[in-house]
């Protein structure tokens, strides 16, 4: 069966500084992996995906993701946090054991950045 | 263009009752998806459907059932409402079937408690 893990449930970095923001994965077969962001009261907003080829992805808002496969990780980065940042992330990944659109998401790690 | 746009915002239901849940999609998208997201976890596949067909069924009991209608909206009816159907209904639109082809859009949840 497929799975996420975020092992944080909280980050705190300060304003300006890098973030990481941690995803492991495990699925049988190639994994499609997303992150999304959910903002206070809100929906989840999409950030960036990996379905194949760079390692490296980009995603709106100067988000970026580094796939590993050895590692069967997809962490989350940003070089320079900024206080609106601070939400609440999802990582996840296609389920394909199901047909169509379903994700199985992570529990979500909270981030919060200080200024 | 409008986003998409869930109702009720809020509800109170009590033990035993039934509700529904509304969605509209974003105008074009022919596919719904409804995720549960109870309160500090991430959200969990509910059903999905595209052009008016289920194609997929998440892990939850026959109490929850779903359906889209010809202008692509979509309803969650949820019978027999136990205390642990507390939390955020998500719905989620997107214009093709797969998410690695078209990232899903949420809308901003209908919250759902039960007394």
């Amino acid at each position: 069966a497929q799975s996420v893990a975020q092992p944080e449930d909280q980050v705190n970095v300060a304003e300006g500084n890098p973030l990481t923001v941690k995803c492991t994965y495990s699925v049988s077969g190639n994994p499609y992996l997303f992150w999304y962001v959910q903002y206070p009261n809100r929906g989840l907003q999409f950030l960036l995906k990996y379905i194949t080829g760079d390692n490296l992805v980009k995603g709106s808002y100067g988000f970026e993701a580094e796939f590993n496969k050895s590692q069967t990780s997809f962490h989350l980065k940003k070089p320079s946090a900024l206080v609106s940042d601070s939400a609440l992330y999802f990582c996840a990944v296609r389920d394909v054991d199901q047909a169509g659109t379903a994700l199985i998401f992570g529990k979500g790690t909270t981030l919060s950045v200080s200024s | 263009d409008a986003g998409v746009t869930q109702s009720p915002t809020h509800l109170i239901k009590t033990r035993g009752q039934q509700v529904t849940l509304r969605c509209s999609p974003i105008s074009g998208h022919k596919s719904v998806s409804w995720y549960q997201q109870v309160l500090g976890q991430g959200p969990q596949f509910i059903f999905q459907y595209y052009e008016k067909e289920e194609r997929g069924r998440g892990n939850f009991p026959d109490r929850f059932s779903a359906r889209q209608f010809p202008n692509y909206s979509s309803e969650l009816n949820v019978n027999a409402l136990l205390l642990g159907d507390s939390a955020l209904y998500l719905c989620a639109s997107s214009p093709l079937v797969n998410p690695e082809n078209s990232p899903l859009h949420f809308g901003n949840g209908t919250r759902l408690t039960v007394t």
